[in-house]
């Protein structure tokens, strides 16, 4: 099976730009996760997508937003960018039941690198 | 919400001596908690993960116990080899059928394993 992709790897983009970056999840897996990795805050958790329904939303602002499509494949867009906004931004598949109450191991992206000049 | 404490956040031992990297979570109703290795430039990759039914578990040279009263959850890795070294990543994660399916990450631990 193919690995979960992430397109661009990298972008470079200026204050107050927006961007959209893609995530195709493993074949079979419905659950898409959205995670900002920066050296000083970690892994932080953006949202969790599941059969087109934003199903999980963390703590960052309304900037921030993403959707699925049916084949599972996800985005996310930053509108309004800003410095801080430089991240590595990576993507996790898992299978995910709809009703399942036991929780399945995800699977990253390379991630996509996004410098905000 | 969650919230993951992971310790130490730098680890640096011998090659051949044993690491072991501690992580408390605040969320009793967690009940999924795996652990990463992210090498430098590669994405996080899962090396072992323990459900709250289960108490150690143990893969090769690596091992993770939880503690669920105390809510504390560590990764043991023996016989370090050099290619050990990277950062390792504890997570926390309530079950998805609760509506509530994310996970909260410890802030890592750099390890170095020196030959």
């Amino acid at each position: 099976k193919a690995g979960v992709t992430q397109t661009p790897r990298y972008l470079i983009k200026t204050r107050g730009q927006q961007v959209t970056l893609s995530c195709s999840p493993i074949s079979g897996h419905r659950s898409v996760s959205w995670y900002q990795q920066t050296p000083g805050q970690g892994l932080q958790f953006l949202f969790e997508y599941f059969s087109e329904t934003q199903r999980n939303k963390g703590n960052f602002p309304g900037r921030f937003s993403g959707r699925q499509f049916s084949n599972s494949r996800s985005e996310m867009n930053v509108s309004t960018l800003e410095l801080g906004d430089s991240a590595l931004y990576l993507c996790a598949s898992s299978f995910s039941l709809l009703s399942g109450r036991e929780y399945n191991e995800q699977f990253f992206g390379p991630g996509t690198r996004l410098t905000v000049l | 919400g969650e919230n993951v404490e992971q310790h130490p956040s730098t680890l640096s031992v011998q090659e051949g001596d044993s690491a072991v990297i501690k992580c408390t979570y605040s969320d009793s109703a967690s009940n999924y908690f795996p652990w990463y290795k992210q090498e430098l430039g590669k994405r996080p990759q899962l090396i072992i993960d323990i459900r709250s039914n289960v108490g150690e578990k143990k893969d090769q040279r690596i091992a993770v116990t939880l503690n669920k009263t105390a809510k504390h959850f560590s990764l043991h890795i023996t016989e370090t080899q050099p290619e050990d070294s990277a950062v390792y990543f504890c997570a926390a994660s309530l079950p998805p059928g609760t509506n509530a399916g994310k996970s909260t990450f410890g802030d890592g631990t750099t390890l170095t394993v020196k030959p």
